[in-house]
């Protein structure tokens, strides 16, 4: 089965400094992955994406993750944190012996930026 | 200019009761999706439809019957409700196509609490 850990509950993070959110994934054959954030009361909205190229994706609002398949990590970055980043971040896995209609998601990650 | 809406935001009822949450989306996707969140956050697919036919049934009770009678739309109908319902619902939408390695387009959840 095809599935995604984000190891890290919460991550806390001083405004101006670097970020990392951390995503392993368990798949057959090629990973398609995504990141998606939440903000309170809201829908999720998409990121980025790694299907196939480049490992470093580059994304919405200067995010970007890095696709590493010796470590199976797909791990969210952004150089300099901003307050208006804190939110709750899902990593996720198209699942593809469905043909792709079904996206698992990891469990999320709160990201707290502290001015 | 709303991509995905869905209706009504708030549902406040009591056990037993049958409730609906319709969906639409303006995107001109293929696929459209019934994802539940939990109170710990915790996303889980309920069903995919694509091209207006259900393709992924997530072991959902039947209690739970979702309609769509065309590919802008896709609601979800509730009978007998009970505590464990509650929940944010969300739909989405993505384009389909081969490997469908689109990304989700969420709406902004629709909050049902079962008394």
């Amino acid at each position: 089965a095809q599935s995604v850990a984000q190891p890290e509950d919460q991550v806390n993070v001083a405004e101006g400094n670097p970020l990392t959110v951390k995503c392993t994934y368990s798949v057959s054959g090629n990973p398609y992955l995504f990141w998606y954030v939440q903000y309170p009361n809201r829908g999720l909205q998409f990121l980025l994406k790694y299907i196939t190229g480049d490992n470093l994706v580059k994304g919405s609002y200067g995010f970007e993750a890095e696709f590493n398949k010796s470590q199976t990590s797909f791990h969210l970055k952004k150089p300099s944190a901003l307050v208006s980043d804190s939110a709750l971040y899902f990593c996720a896995v198209r699942d593809v012996y469905t043909g792709g209609f079904k996206t698992i998601f990891g469990a999320g990650t709160r990201l707290f930026v502290k001015a | 200019d709303t991509a995905v809406s869905q209706t009504p935001k708030y549902l406040v009822t009591q056990m037993g009761n049958d409730k609906s949450i319709k969906c639409e989306q303006n995107l001109g996707h293929d696929t459209m999706y019934w994802y539940k969140q939990d109170s710990k956050k915790f996303l889980k697919i309920m069903f995919s439809y694509n091209n207006k036919e259900l393709i992924i049934n997530e072991t959902v009770p039947n209690r739970f019957s979702p309609k769509s009678p065309d590919k802008a739309h896709l609601n979800l109908h509730i009978n007998s409700l009970e505590l464990g319902d509650s929940a944010v619902y969300f739909c989405a939408s993505s384009q389909g196509g081969q490997a469908n390695t689109g990304e989700l387009f969420f709406g902004e959840g629709s909050r049902l609490t079962v008394l």
